[in-house]
């Protein structure tokens, strides 16, 4: 998996209660991704960062927020959790070389399940 | 509309098959398109990467794209049991790492 550990690997928590999901990688890649994959719809993108303390919105950000304060870690905070934040969650690297377009390296997910 | 369109399968065939997945789109300016195979459980790994339009083999595997009718392809093969699982398309319009698009993905099961 590239690199990329994410924890915890699997969750199960309350409706109402924050969750925040890590992703840790070892490659120094600049750009770092969070995804959510559901039935149906595939893996669509919730925030991303370009940088240490830079970070911008994806196709379905709302009811989360991201930090990135070392180039290695890049958290996920769901801020109450609901049933449907329930999915699959994916953390990418990409090295993005000026210039050049790189593509995504993915991490092994994490299962939350929001009861 | 969705930008990718994938047919989600399940799509089963006999061990040594020729296997064709396919991709279409509607965005002209994508020109980056990638391949990810998924399997259960585990997050998507890169399997090809293209640029502009043409063909390009690794090993077993065939990635075709035709820009001019937005459609691209991935060959596999000898289908192998061990090539069961989901495969996902994916395509860029830009050097910009966020604005990757993905279809959702066919499951493939290759059957001994």
């Amino acid at each position: 998996d590239a690199g990329i550990t994410q924890s915890p690997r699997h969750k199960v928590t309350e409706t109402g209660t924050p969750v925040t999901l890590r992703c840790h990688q070892t490659e120094n890649h600049r750009y770092m991704y969070w995804y959510r994959q559901d039935p149906g719809h595939g893996l669509r993108l919730i925030h991303y960062s370009y940088g240490v303390k830079d970070t911008d919105k994806g196709e379905v950000s709302d009811g989360y927020s991201v930090s990135r304060s070392k180039t290695e870690d890049f958290l996920l905070t769901l801020e109450s959790a609901t049933s449907s934040q329930t999915s699959v969650y994916f953390c990418a690297i990409s090295p993005l070389l000026a210039g050049g377009q790189e593509t995504q390296y993915f991490g092994p997910g994490t299962r939350l399940l929001v009861l | 509309q969705k930008e990718v369109e994938q047919d989600p399968g399940p799509l089963s065939v006999p061990e040594g098959a020729i296997v064709s997945l396919n991709c279409t789109y509607s965005n002209s300016a994508f020109q980056y398109f990638m391949w990810y195979r998924q399997y259960s459980r585990k997050g998507p790994e890169l399997l090809m990467y293209t640029y502009s339009s043409g063909n390009k083999e690794d090993g077993r595997f065939t990635a075709q794209v035709d820009k001019s009718s937005k459609y691209i392809s991935l060959f596999i093969r000898d289908s192998q049991p061990s090539d069961s699982a989901t495969y996902l398309c994916a395509m860029s319009d830009q050097t910009g790492a966020n604005n990757l698009f993905f279809g959702t993905g066919t499951r493939l099961t290759v059957i001994p």
